[in-house]
């Protein structure tokens, strides 16, 4: 998989937007941007993924960049909830033999209140 | 509620004395993964399961083993415990073939005495 650099850690305050960077610049085509977290004390989850277009669920927004090689995590409006570690990782569309997913630094997001 | 379910939460076991921790998930994902998780650093696969066929990641030490008796239940067996193998051990399904998310249990953490 190719890396992803974030910034080790962010902060916030409640209830205002956050935007997490993440930058990929040897993306390939085949690779799909995917972003966990992971809360303290438990197992890592799904936020969202993309490919080449932005893309909106219940969690958050994603914006890719044109050329793919960056991308920025939007969470609309931080709660103390959102307070985790945030990981932007790279999937090789290709690899249909198990969606594995290697984990980098992440970036560790504080929300103040 | 469709989930992973990782047993015991907390495990304690002596040096060298073989231990095992059990992953069951009600996803019916044909895929399941393990990863260890040392305190401050990221997720880091040990190997993963695509139906009955085991994949071992390159750099998982020997001392680490698994099975998979059926779709349900995924075993992680360490033979010989190490001070350096206290860690957050993560399981985690997914759906081949569909690239997407993967479904994280809420670890079992190790601590080897």
């Amino acid at each position: 998989d190719a890396k992803t650099t974030q910034p080790n850690s962010m902060e916030s305050n409640e209830e205002e937007p956050v935007h997490l960077p993440c930058n990929h610049s040897t993306i390939s085509g085949t690779d799909y941007i995917h972003w966990y977290r992971q809360l303290p004390s438990q197992g890592p989850e799904y936020v969202i993924h993309g490919l080449t277009s932005n893309v909106n669920n219940r969690m958050a927004s994603l914006a890719i960049a044109e050329d793919r090689k960056s991308s920025t995590l939007i969470l609309h409006r931080a709660t103390l909830r959102d307070a985790a570690v945030y990981y932007c990782i790279l999937r090789d569309d290709l690899d249909n033999a198990g969606n594995m997913l290697t984990f980098g630094g992440g970036t560790r997001l504080m929300v103040k209140p | 509620d469709a989930m992973v379910i990782q047993n015991p939460r907390y495990q304690v076991t002596q040096f060298g004395k073989p231990v095992t921790l059990s992953c069951s998930q009600t996803l019916n994902h044909n895929v399941m993964y393990w990863y260890q998780q040392k305190s401050s650093q990221a997720p880091k696969l040990l190997f993963h399961y695509y139906d009955k066929d085991f994949n071992n990641e390159a750099d998982t030490p020997d001392n680490f083993q698994s099975r998979r008796p059926n779709t349900s239940f995924c075993f992680l067996d360490i033979r010989s415990p190490g001070l350096g193998d206290a860690a957050m051990y993560l399981c985690a399904t997914s759906k081949a073939g569909e690239a997407y998310e993967q479904y994280f249990g809420p670890g079992t953490r190790l601590t080897v005495t």
